[in-house]
């Protein structure tokens, strides 16, 4: 059973703070990593993907990739209200390509 | 570029009803697949289907059901429907050879 597990929060960060969202994975197996946004009552958006250990930074966002954890995270630097949404974490096994969401993190950013 | 489009946005149904739930991909995305999404379970894959086959399968009951037309839009439909199957059913498609999944704005189902 692979699994994909984050915190649910709520993470409450101050406007302008960096906000860190971490997601951990139970497949080693595992080569692709997504974050995607979904407001409330909407539906999710891919905000950023990664493949390689290391991080990719993408304007106020950054992903981080620790295969040998396996764990992966998001940082999201001057964080503002509008950032505030539930953060899905997707992981992709080798060999498959449908992805395994976590249950989400939900962000509150407060003026 | 228009985005995925699934209809009807909202859905109020008995149990033991049944219910079909129509998704349009982006344009030249020949891969569709189907979520549902509940505030307890949060995203669970139901199937997906390429070129009109279904190549992936979730851990759904047989009540659960797809199909893929020619031109890529597919239709989801739950038969006897349960107080539990009540979530947002989303469907999402991606380009060939590629992970990265573009959701539609998802289907509000309502059993009662």
């Amino acid at each position: 059973q692979k699994e994909v597990e984050q915190n649910s929060g709520p993470l409450s960060v101050p406007e302008g703070a960096i906000a860190s969202l971490n997601c951990t994975y139970s497949d080693r197996g595992s080569q692709s990593f997504f974050w995607y946004r979904q407001y409330s009552g909407k539906s999710p958006e891919l905000i950023m993907f990664i493949y390689s250990n290391g991080d990719k930074e993408d304007g106020r966002f950054t992903a981080q990739l620790n295969k040998a954890s396996q764990y992966v995270s998001l940082l999201i630097r001057d964080s503002q209200p509008s950032d505030s949404a539930t953060y899905l974490c997707a992981v992709i096994s080798g060999g498959s390509y449908i992805p395994t969401f976590g249950r989400g993190t939900s962000l509150i950013v407060h003026p | 570029k228009a985005g995925v489009t699934q209809t009807p946005r909202y859905l109020i149904k008995t149990r033991g009803q049944q219910v079909t739930l129509s998704c349009s991909p982006i344009s030249g995305h020949r891969s569709v697949s189907w979520y549902q999404q509940t505030p307890g379970q949060g995203l669970q894959f139901l199937f997906e289907y390429f070129s009109e086959t279904q190549r992936n399968k979730g851990n759904f009951p047989g009540r659960f059901s797809g199909r893929q037309f020619s031109n890529s839009r597919s239709e989801m439909n739950v038969s006897t429907l349960e107080l539990g199957d009540s979530a947002l059913y989303l469907c999402a498609s991606s380009g060939t050879g590629d992970e990265k999944l573009f959701f539609g704005s998802g289907t509000q189902l309502s059993v009662l």
